[in-house]
């Protein structure tokens, strides 16, 4: 079945350090990726996504891109600041072809960003 | 606008309660969908509605009772729960066909005494 495998945490870093948070998927048909952030005692904002081959997703300096040799979607942002501190999620969901899932989104485990000024 | 709404933020209850959460978004989705997370993991999912219908019970047990009054709205009618239940129980939408991306509330933090 569908998965997805993030990189193990806790992550620390300093500020305007680079960040690099791995995620690679299995998955039988054309999924959508995505990045979700979770800030600490709040629900799953939407970080990025990107629905096909080569896409890149980008929001608030952070980016991703799909890669389907790889079967991965890393996690970058060039200089990581304080307020960055939060989980990331990557996720998948099935492509357009398997309507019938409704979108079930399969997450990885979460990664702990931690962001020391 | 992205906004999915959660009511109550905070909730304690205690094992022989009723309580209901609720969930509501004008993002004109007609899927939604509820998901229990427990803390340092991933969202679980519980229930899925497509156009009002419940159409995913991942084999919840049934002291959780979900119920979409119409399109916009999706409440989580709770009964005789257990202290393990105590979690953040996350509401999301989405709109099927667009590359289904959901949309997340902020969540209520259950308690179970």
């Amino acid at each position: 079945g569908d998965s997805v495998t993030q990189m193990e945490g806790p992550v620390t870093l300093s500020e305007e350090a680079f960040l690099t948070i791995n995620c690679t998927y299995t998955a039988t048909g054309y999924p959508s990726l995505f990045w979700y952030v979770q800030y600490p005692g709040e629900g799953l904002q939407l970080l990025l996504k990107a629905t096909k081959a080569d896409d890149k997703g980008s929001n608030k300096g952070f980016e991703a891109t799909y890669r389907k040799e790889t079967t991965s979607f890393h996690l970058e942002k060039g200089s990581v600041q304080v307020s960055d501190s939060a989980v990331y999620f990557c996720a998948l969901s099935e492509g357009m072809g398997r309507g019938s899932t409704l979108g079930r989104l399969y997450f990885g485990r979460g990664t702990q960003l931690t962001v020391w000024p | 606008d992205t906004e999915v709404t959660q009511t109550p933020k905070h909730l304690v209850m205690g094992m022989t309660n009723k309580k209901s959460l609720k969930c509501e978004q004008h993002m004109g989705h007609r899927a939604m969908y509820w998901y229990k997370q427990k803390a340092k993991k991933p969202p679980e999912l519980m229930f899925v509605y497509s156009y009002e219908k419940l159409s995913i019970n991942e084999s919840v047990p049934s002291r959780f009772s979900p119920e979409c009054p119409n399109s916009s709205l999706l409440n989580l009618h709770l009964h005789a729960l257990q202290p393990e239940d105590s979690a953040l129980y996350l509401c999301a939408s989405s709109q099927p066909g667009q590359a289904y991306e959901q949309y997340f509330g902020p969540g209520t933090r259950l308690t179970v005494t």
